[in-house]
């Protein structure tokens, strides 16, 4: 089975802080996503990447930013947290274009 | 903006009878479908696949496709509580990008 695996399942961050969600696919997968989920407003993506050192931006990139430096690890960065960026952030692998989406546990951020 | 469009529910069933979700797409260039259970407070799990016109049967699940209605369906036969959840269709069309639906909340009661 994909294992897409997020380092954390819940994070508290002020405002302001720079803040690091990791993401780690051990099935060799090209393509990762990173999603957030808000209530009413569905999953909408923010970054993904077809292959390392590429990323594309998605529909909600303002205020985020991503690394791929391997294959099996896709981050989010957040440069400066704001309390409009408290949500469910999803990561997702896929092992190509045609394939669903695998997705990792979720981390619940909040931002005060 | 393509879009995917499902009822947000909730859709409430009594248990043993047949729940039906439905979901349209506006993209014609879609080629592939899947359904995806979200359990409150979880991340998404993959159910079913479909790829061409028609229905695709796993277990109790029931995908079907109508590609000249943009048209997608899953249907829970037996349904459980258990299967209470929310189920997100999603369509990836020409862009490579999975579009989702915001999803319908089954609510199955004992």
């Amino acid at each position: 089975d994909v294992k897409v695996t997020q380092s954390s399942r819940y994070l508290v961050k002020r405002t302001g802080e720079k803040v690091f969600l990791e993401c780690v696919q051990d099935m060799d997968h090209e393509n990762m996503f990173w999603y957030r989920q808000d209530p009413g407003l569905g999953l909408r993506l923010i970054y993904f990447s077809y292959d390392v050192k590429m990323k594309e931006k998605g529909d909600i990139p303002e205020g985020y930013s991503v690394s791929r430096e391997k294959k099996e690890r896709f981050s989010l960065i957040l440069e400066s947290a704001s309390t409009n960026q408290t949500s469910m952030y999803l990561c997702a692998s896929s092992p190509d274009g045609n394939s669903p989406l695998h997705f990792g546990n979720g981390t619940r951020l909040t931002v005060t | 903006q393509k879009e995917v469009e499902q009822n947000s529910g909730p859709l409430s069933v009594p248990e043993g009878a047949i729940a039906s979700l439905n979901c349209t797409y506006s993209d014609r260039g879609s080629q592939s479908f899947f359904w995806y259970r979200q359990y409150s407070g979880k991340s998404p799990e993959l159910i079913m696949s479909i790829y061409s016109n028609g229905d695709k049967e796993d277990g109790r699940f029931t995908a079907q496709l109508n590609k000249a209605s943009q048209y997608v369906s899953l249907l829970i036969r037996d349904s459980q509580p258990s299967d209470s959840a929310t189920y997100l269709c999603a369509s990836l069309g020409n862009t490579g990008k999975l579009i989702f639906g915001q999803g319908t909340t089954l609510q199955v009661k004992p």
